[in-house]
């Protein structure tokens, strides 16, 4: 069975670095076809995704958070972060990794994520 | 405002058939599969369905999705007070070239 736990300062400063690592556990990071995902969810409100990563290093991020994100993998140690640099009030939010996992038809596949960290809440305030 | 539309609630008592309805566009629920989460009070998503109507291991048949052009459903028989939780819909968007997910709702067990 996967599981995920996200982990990282809970607390962060207007306009400094958001840093959140997730660590996989059950299987390795590197085996499959899955890319690595990072999502998060302001309170009361719905979701936002953030980005992924694939285990040969290639990323791909919301176009609305992209100049501030950076998602990378360790392989070595299971893990996968992320980074969101100048943050603001309006980047509290609980934050969770989650498994994405590809159902394939017909020579198309489609995403969906399949696991999910507890998540993280990281809240942002001087 | 959400890419993917959904109703903020919807209840049911014990034993009713209650759906949640998820209308989206050409670009995301037209063109691809949907997934559904169960989020209970407190906890993280949990995967319901996945590609329009494929229930994951563990899932009671009693969940079940459908899809026809840019909207899609859950309905959910048998209603149960632990199913009482909010419930999302996602979909890849091709336009947007991400994920995408609907406001979620709210569903109470009367």
């Amino acid at each position: 069975q996967v599981q995920l736990q996200e982990s990282g300062p809970g607390l962060v400063k207007p306009s400094q670095t958001l840093s959140l690592t997730c660590t996989v556990s059950g299987g390795s990071i590197s085996s499959g076809s899955y890319y690595w995902s990072w999502i998060r969810q302001p309170a009361g409100k719905g979701l936002e995704w953030i980005g992924r990563i694939y285990t040969s290093g290639s990323t791909n991020y919301n176009p609305s958070l992209k100049s501030r994100v950076t998602i990378s993998v360790d392989t070595s140690k299971n893990q996968f972060s992320l980074k969101l640099s100048s943050v603001t009030a309006a980047d509290t939010a609980v934050y969770y990794c989650a498994r994405e996992a590809p159902y394939c038809t017909n020579g198309v596949c489609y995403p969906y994520f399949d696991y999910w960290g507890q998540g993280t809440l990281v809240t942002v305030s001087s | 405002q959400s890419v993917l539309t959904q109703p903020p609630s919807a209840s049911g008592t014990p034993g009713q058939r209650v759906t949640i309805s998820c209308s989206g566009s050409s670009s995301n629920i037209g063109s691809n599969t949907v997934n559904w989460y169960q989020q209970l009070p407190g906890t993280a998503p949990k995967l319901l369905i996945y590609s329009n109507n494929q229930r994951p291991s563990g899932v009671p048949d009693r969940f079940s999705g459908s899809k026809s052009g840019t909207s899609a459903s859950l309905a959910i028989s048998g209603l149960q007070s632990e199913d009482e939780a909010d419930y999302y819909c996602a979909a890849w968007d091709d336009s947007l070239n991400v994920p995408v997910f609907g406001g979620g709702t709210k569903l109470t067990v009367l």
